[in-house]
């Protein structure tokens, strides 16, 4: 079965400081994919990044930054010179790439706060 | 602008009721997905349907119900089953063509019942 674990529930920085949160997952499959979303006050869940398991390049855009793991199956977001405007819930999610409907397995989210 | 739009995003009810949730995309996308999130938890599976007319239960479908006559809409039904409606309601949907099976969100219902 799968499962993704995001284990740190509440994260509180002060702006500028580097912050990284962690997922870990557990999946039968070689085929897999994984996935960051972003849920902002408002609610609306924004899609970040996605990453197949074939490909273990690291990821950067801008501030942020994706390392995937294979070996200890993990993929961890990193937000360099954290900004007010980064406070919200991350989730992190696996889909198994067999044929249906790619449903998406959730983590419990991290409550991210940057303070000023 | 393309996107998908839930509406209200505040909805009120009496319990015994049942009341629909309303999900509608202009992305051409054939699969729609229905989630729900309690506080301090993660997102859980509904229901979901890859095209038209067709619909799967997914991991807490009991005491809700879907139809999807239209591509561009899949409504949610709470029904009075329900034990625990209260909670946040988020639709997303997901072009089948493209591989990619990064889902796309709705703003979100965010559902009472007292």
């Amino acid at each position: 079965a799968q499962k993704v674990t995001q284990a740190q529930t509440e994260i509180s920085v002060v702006e500028k400081e580097d912050v990284t949160l962690d997922c870990v997952y557990e999946t039968r499959d070689t085929t897999y994919y994984l996935f960051w979303y972003k849920q902002p006050p408002s609610g609306e869940l924004v899609f970040l990044i996605r990453r197949n398991s074939f490909d273990e390049q690291n990821e950067i855009s801008g501030r942020y930054s994706w390392n995937f793991q294979k070996s200890t199956s993990s993929f961890n977001f990193t937000i360099t010179a954290s900004q007010v405007v980064d406070s919200a819930v991350y989730f992190c999610a696996l889909s198994e790439a067999q044929a249906g409907a790619q449903k998406l397995v959730f983590g419990q989210g991290t409550r991210l706060t940057i303070n000023p | 602008d393309g996107g998908i739009t839930q509406s209200p995003k505040y909805l009120f009810r009496k319990e015994g009721q049942n009341v629909t949730l309303s999900c509608e995309q202009n992305l051409n996308h054939d699969a729609m997905y229905w989630y729900r999130q309690d506080p301090g938890q993660g997102l859980r599976l509904i229901y979901y349907s890859q095209i038209v007319n067709d619909f799967q239960k997914g991991d807490i479908a009991e005491g809700y119900s879907v139809s999807r006559e239209k591509k561009e809409s899949f409504p949610l039904t709470v029904t009075s089953a329900q034990k625990n409606p209260t909670a946040f309601y988020l639709c997303a949907s997901r072009d089948r063509d493209r591989s990619s099976y990064e889902q796309y969100f709705g703003p979100g219902t965010r559902l009472t019942v007292t």
